[in-house]
């Protein structure tokens, strides 16, 4: 089944341990972004990737690392997490430039809690 | 100013009704618009694209786009209360990059 697949779905942790979230597509996808929602401000775009080795800053990069050594994986890395992380996070994939008509198809998300 | 900009509703109509979701951007050079749907719970999907001025009608889902005004719009007809979601309007960054740009999304309630 295609899919883009994220883990974990939940993650409870404290300040300052750092963490990674995994996101993996079987579509051979070569666009693929992360994105934070939150309420009353939508979803917002944290980093994409055009394709292996290419990555770039969305909206609101600060606190996150990315790295895309393969196309199928592109983890989302918090170094140091503070509570303002706190948020569901959607990674999202796209063979064409999701401007395009087929647009992202996105995982089921990662609710991630900060204390 | 956001850069895309939604009334989040929520926006109740009756169920046969038609609904209407409205959004604006400030990027007069935007050249791609979306709609996307997300149910409570559930992640975002694309319902609709639009990239010309003009109406683009799919099912019961029509797509509005006015360039010159740096609005778009989204009309549901005979909504249905499977219907009832948020819908989220996104704006394609410049280039073929990996940037879309949503708005903050708009609750749509329709009720039997």
């Amino acid at each position: 089944e295609a899919q883009v697949t994220q883990n974990p779905r939940y993650l409870i942790t404290v300040t300052g341990k750092k963490l990674t979230v995994t996101c993996s597509q079987n579509m051979n996808h070569e666009y693929m972004s992360w994105y934070r929602q939150d309420p009353g401000l939508g979803l917002r775009q944290i980093y994409y990737s055009m394709n292996v080795e290419a990555t770039d800053k969305g909206d609101v990069p600060e606190g996150y690392k990315v790295s895309r050594k393969e196309k199928r994986n592109f983890p989302l890395i918090l170094e140091s997490p503070s509570p303002n992380q706190t948020s569901l996070y959607f990674c999202a994939s796209s063979l064409y430039p999701p401007q395009g008509a087929y647009g992202y198809t996105f995982g089921s998300g990662t609710r991630l809690t900060v204390v | 100013q956001k850069e895309v900009e939604q009334n989040s509703g929520p926006l109740s109509v009756p169920e046969g009704a038609i609904a209407s979701l409205n959004c604006t951007y400030s990027d007069r050079v935007s050249q791609s618009f979306f709609w996307y749907r997300q149910y409570s719970g559930k992640s975002p999907e694309l319902i609709m694209s639009i990239y010309s001025n003009g109406d683009k009608e799919d099912g019961r889902f029509t797509a509005q786009l006015n360039k010159a005004s740096q609005y778009v719009s989204l009309l549901i007809r005979d909504s249905q209360p499977s219907d009832s979601a948020t819908y989220l309007c996104a704006v394609g960054g410049p280039g073929n990059t990996g940037k879309l740009i949503f708005g903050q999304g708009t609750t749509l309630q329709v009720k039997p």
